[in-house]
């Protein structure tokens, strides 16, 4: 029952190695998220897409980016990854901008040596 | 402080009794809710949610109230089972839109 596909599920880069995440969806949702989740934390919001519109949160660091070339798929691009950004990164889904369920995917889980 | 602040951070309860975690939040105009809860390695999934217009939504063995003016909301679930086990998350949304503001997660644990 995947609907809400994240590759890969575990990911491991160099200090300073770029990295990109991705993500696909086969729901049709207009709004894909990414969230970071440290151990034992919330997951912390980082960037969403409505449709094509971009909505970066106030305090995501530049080193986080994001692109959505279509419907199903949204990349996170971590350009210089440091030792604090090991985490499990989540993308969801929503079908529309207004409050509606988040539909979460089982993640990536990034090491960064 | 956090927008969404959730007690207590580790719950143990015996099977058959009733667990309840607890959450505030500081955004007023907040008017989605939900509850996610996620098993060791998995994803997190909505179990509830609510919305401002009502104080109680019952699902089953689960049940989340909502105040307002004290700006808190709770999760009850009852007759608990070991498949209960997992970490719960609150949530609220920030600025009346879509973006969640999570809490910081709660650790159930169901002794059979």
């Amino acid at each position: 029952d995947a609907m809400v596909i994240q590759n890969p599920r575990y990911q491991v880069t160099q200090f300073g190695k770029p990295v990109t995440l991705s993500c696909s969806q086969t729901l049709n949702h207009n709004v894909m998220y990414w969230y970071q989740q440290k151990s034992s934390q919330a997951p912390k919001l980082l960037f969403h897409y409505y449709d094509k519109d971009f909505n970066n949160e106030a305090d995501t660091p530049d080193n986080f980016q994001s692109r959505r070339p279509n419907t199903s798929f949204c990349f996170l691009d971590i350009r210089s990854p440091g030792l604090g950004d090991a985490a499990m990164y989540l993308c969801a889904t929503s079908r529309e901008s207004s409050i509606d369920e988040q539909f979460f995917g089982p993640g990536t889980r990034l090491t960064v040596l | 402080g956090e927008n969404v602040e959730q007690h207590p951070s580790t719950l143990s309860v015996q099977e058959g009794d009733s667990a309840v975690i607890k959450c505030t939040y500081s955004d007023s105009a907040s008017n989605y809710f939900p509850w996610y809860k996620q098993e060791l390695g998995k994803r997190p999934q909505l179990i509830i949610d609510i919305r401002s217009n009502v104080g109680e939504k019952k699902d089953q063995r689960i049940a989340v109230t909502l105040n307002k003016t004290a700006k808190h909301f709770s999760l009850h679930i009852t007759e608990t089972q070991p498949e209960d086990s997992a970490v719960y998350f609150c949530a609220a949304n920030l600025y009346g839109n879509n973006r969640l503001a999570f809490g910081k997660g709660n650790q159930v644990v169901v002794i059979p």
